[in-house]
């Protein structure tokens, strides 16, 4: 079965990089597009871009300017990469895969990102 | 403040039913389908329905979904203790190109 896989470090530090990868398996990576999203504490959800096995991005106006997805067809994963982070930015981070623009149809379990010094 | 709009909170009696209503735009519900997705607090969301009444293998015909125009519903019907969860509704927003989501809704039953 399809299975989503979040690992990352846990905690960032102010202004550093916070990476993330999803490993998938149970289908191949360049079947599907694939997502991420997040959830601050206590907060709703919130769609940060998607990328297809291609490279082709789409990302989040509000994220634009610091946020990288990356694909890597031959691990079956995908990445995230969001610059300059700040505390605002401490949620449970999301991969999933994309149905259709309007429905993610398998999620990961999610990965806890603390940003703090 | 969230693009589309769901109630808070809604709480009804085990065996019940309950409807939640989420509101958009032109550009959003009204141009894409709608999906649905469940979350147990310390889990991740859980597709409930997509294309805006179609349910995934494997989820019961106790939840329901339908469009009219800019607004969308989730239909629960026989309620479960297990149902207690957060709901949010999901579409594409044809206008600013993003995936948008409700604020959720926290269902109760007691």
């Amino acid at each position: 079965q399809v299975q989503l896989q979040e690992s990352g470090p846990g905690l960032v530090k102010p202004s550093e990089t916070l990476s993330l990868t999803c490993n998938v398996s149970g289908t191949s990576i360049d079947s599907h597009y694939w997502s991420w999203i997040r959830q601050a504490p206590g907060k709703g959800l919130e769609w940060l871009g998607y990328i297809y096995y291609s490279g082709t991005t789409n990302y989040n106006p509000s994220f634009k300017s610091r946020l990288t997805i990356l694909v890597d067809t031959s691990k079956n994963q995908f990445s995230l990469n969001l610059r300059s982070v700040t505390a605002a930015d401490t949620a449970v981070y999301y991969c999933a895969r994309v149905a259709t623009v309007s429905s993610l149809d398998y999620w990961g379990q999610g990965a806890l990102i603390t940003v703090s010094s | 403040q969230s693009v589309l709009t769901q109630p808070p909170s809604l709480s009804a009696a085990p065996g019940q039913k309950v409807t939640i209503s989420c509101s958009g735009s032109t550009s959003n519900i009204g141009k894409n389908f709608v999906s649905w997705y469940q979350q147990v607090p310390g889990t991740a969301p859980k597709r409930l329905i997509y294309d805006n009444d179609k349910r995934p293998s494997g989820i019961p015909d106790r939840f329901s979904g339908s469009k009219s125009g800019t607004s969308a519903t989730l239909g629960i019907t026989g309620l479960q203790t297990g149902d207690e969860a957060d709901y949010y509704c999901g579409t594409w927003d044809s206008s600013k190109t993003v995936a948008v989501f409700g604020g959720g809704t926290t269902l109760t039953v007691l």
